[in-house]
């Protein structure tokens, strides 16, 4: 089977710009998180989607945006790109919201912005 | 705040040492602990821990909870140089909603040296 799928793989855009990250999740899971790392820190939260809507959102600025869709892939937008959005984005996909399943992670996009 | 402390940040042991990684927490609504091994990309997913004092095994890799004193510890003996890795330690918070964020913290890197 396969697993949590990301694209791009890298990516480098210039301060100013917009971007859009893509995830497909593992066959049979609803709930898509988004999580942004930093090099030499731990992910962080950005985001959760569980049955198309929004069930949590981390303490990043209105710049970051994400959908899920009805096959439960999901994209995440980040607007207005800062020197300091550099980083390894992560999606992680599992089968409920509610806790108690594991989240799978994928390779992740490295977007570079200079 | 919730905050996850790992330690040591780094180790470098010799193949066929055991090594103990530590893991403490201050999380509200705590649910799990989670223990994944990172190489280069995704972070691999190890154990899932809800309960105190109950060891998980898999293979060379153990890992204990104290829900009493917040911590956890991940054991790997008879290490190999494939055990190379960012080892993150992540606590499963639940969220308003029914989100089930995970909180990271920053890591302990394990270099095995043949």
């Amino acid at each position: 089977d396969a697993g949590v799928t990301q694209s791009p793989t890298h990516l480098i855009k210039t301060r100013g710009q917009q971007v859009t990250l893509r995830c497909s999740p593992i066959s049979g899971h609803k709930s898509v998180s988004w999580y942004q790392q930093v090099l030499g820190q731990g992910p962080q939260f950005i985001f959760q989607y569980y049955e198309k809507e929004e069930r949590g959102r981390g303490n990043f600025p209105d710049r970051f945006s994400a959908r899920q869709f009805p096959n439960y892939s999901s994209e995440l937008n980040v607007n207005a790109l800062l020197l300091g959005d550099s980083a390894l984005y992560l999606c992680a996909s599992s089968f409920i919201a509610g806790g108690g399943s594991p989240l799978h992670f994928g390779n992740g996009t490295r977007l570079t912005v200079t | 705040e919730d905050k996850v402390v790992q330690s040591p940040l780094s180790l470098v042991v010799h193949e066929g040492d055991t090594v103990t990684l530590n893991c403490s927490y201050e999380v509200t609504n705590f649910r799990s602990l989670l223990w994944y091994k990172q190489e280069k990309k995704a972070p691999t997913f190890l154990f899932m821990l809800t309960s105190s004092g109950i060891e998980k095994k898999s293979g060379r890799l153990s890992s204990i909870l104290d829900k009493k004193e917040l911590f956890s510890i991940l054991n790997i003996t008879a290490t190999q140089t494939g055990d190379s890795a960012v080892y993150l330690c992540a606590v499963e918070a639940l969220g308003g909603g029914a989100t089930n964020k995970l909180i990271f913290g920053t890591g302990t890197l394990l270099a095995v040296q043949p």
